[in-house]
C-alpha cells in the first residue's frame, strides 16, 4: 500500500522569506501524481500544486514550486516571498495513475506559521 | 469557492443516533469522494462514487453507508454513532475518475458526538 509522510508536523517562517515543507511517498508504481494541499483556518482543502510523475520538470505556480525527485521518492514545497496568508496546514498527497480507486492519499500534514 | 457545497457545517448529537451529510458537487462533476478527518488518523479516504454507481471503497466502518443520486449529489449515513465518530467530514468531486481529474473539497462538516 501507498503511504505518504511529512517529517515535519511544524514549521515557521517569516514573512518575505522562503520555506520548503518536505514530503517523501512509497509506491511500488512507476506513474502516480502527487499534490499539495492547503488547508486554512477556515477549514477548506485547496489545491496547491500538482506533479505528474512521468514529467521530470518541476512544477510551478505562482509562488510555489516542488521539487521532484522520483528516485529517492521525495516531493518537497518550495513557498517564497512567504506571505501573513500562506499560514495554514500543509498535506502532501499521493494518487495512483491508473485502475479504478482514484483516492487521494495523504500525509499527516505540516502546520505553517507566518511570522510578521 | 470550489464550486463543492456540504450540508451542514457543523452538526451535534449524541451516541447511538444517525446523522446524514450532503454533498452537491460542483456542476457536470460525476465523481463524488467521501474522506474523513480526524485529530488521530488524519485524513482518510472513505468512499467514492462515479456516475451513481461505487467505484472504490476505504476505511469505511459498516455502520456508515454512502449514495450519489441519479442528481449526481451524495449523502453519507453515519448511524449508531461513537464519540470516536466525531470529526470533519470532506466531500470532493472531480469530473471523472481519472487520476488527472483534479478533485475540488467541499467546506466540510463538523460531526460533533456527545
Amino acid at each position: 500500500a501507498q503511504t505518504v509522510t511529512q517529517s515535519q508536523p511544524e514549521m515557521s517562517v517569516q514573512e518575505a522569506e522562503t520555506v520548503t515543507l518536505s514530503c517523501t511517498y512509497d509506491t511500488s508504481e512507476s506513474d502516480y501524481y502527487l499534490f499539495w494541499y492547503k488547508q486554512p483556518p477556515s477549514r477548506q482543502m485547496i489545491l496547491v500544486i500538482r506533479q505528474e510523475a512521468y514529467k521530470q520538470q518541476n512544477a510551478t505556480e505562482n509562488r510555489f514550486s516542488v521539487n521532484f525527485q522520483k528516485a529517492a521518492k521525495s516531493f518537497s514545497l518550495k513557498i517564497s516571498d512567504s506571505q501573513l496568508g500562506d499560514a495554514a496546514m500543509y498535506f502532501c498527497a499521493y494518487r495512483n495513475y491508473g485502475g479504478s480507486q482514484g483516492n487521494l492519499i495523504f500525509g499527516k500534514g505540516t502546520k505553517l506559521s507566518v511570522k510578521p | 469557492d470550489s464550486g463543492v457545497t456540504q450540508t451542514p457545517k457543523h452538526l451535534i448529537t449524541a451516541t447511538g443516533q444517525r446523522v446524514t451529510l450532503r454533498c452537491s458537487p460542483r456542476s457536470g462533476d460525476l465523481s463524488v469522494y467521501w474522506y474523513q478527518q480526524s485529530l488521530d488518523q488524519g485524513l482518510q479516504f472513505l468512499i467514492q462514487y462515479y456516475n451513481g454507481e461505487e467505484r472504490a471503497k476505504g476505511n469505511i466502518l459498516e455502520r456508515f453507508s454512502a449514495q450519489q443520486f441519479p442528481d449526481l449529489h451524495s449523502e453519507l449515513n453515519l448511524s449508531s454513532l461513537e464519540l470516536g465518530d466525531s470529526a470533519l467530514y470532506f466531500c470532493a468531486s472531480s469530473s471523472g475518475g481519472l487520476a488527472k481529474n483534479i478533485q475540488y473539497f467541499g467546506a466540510g462538516t463538523r460531526l460533533s458526538v456527545l
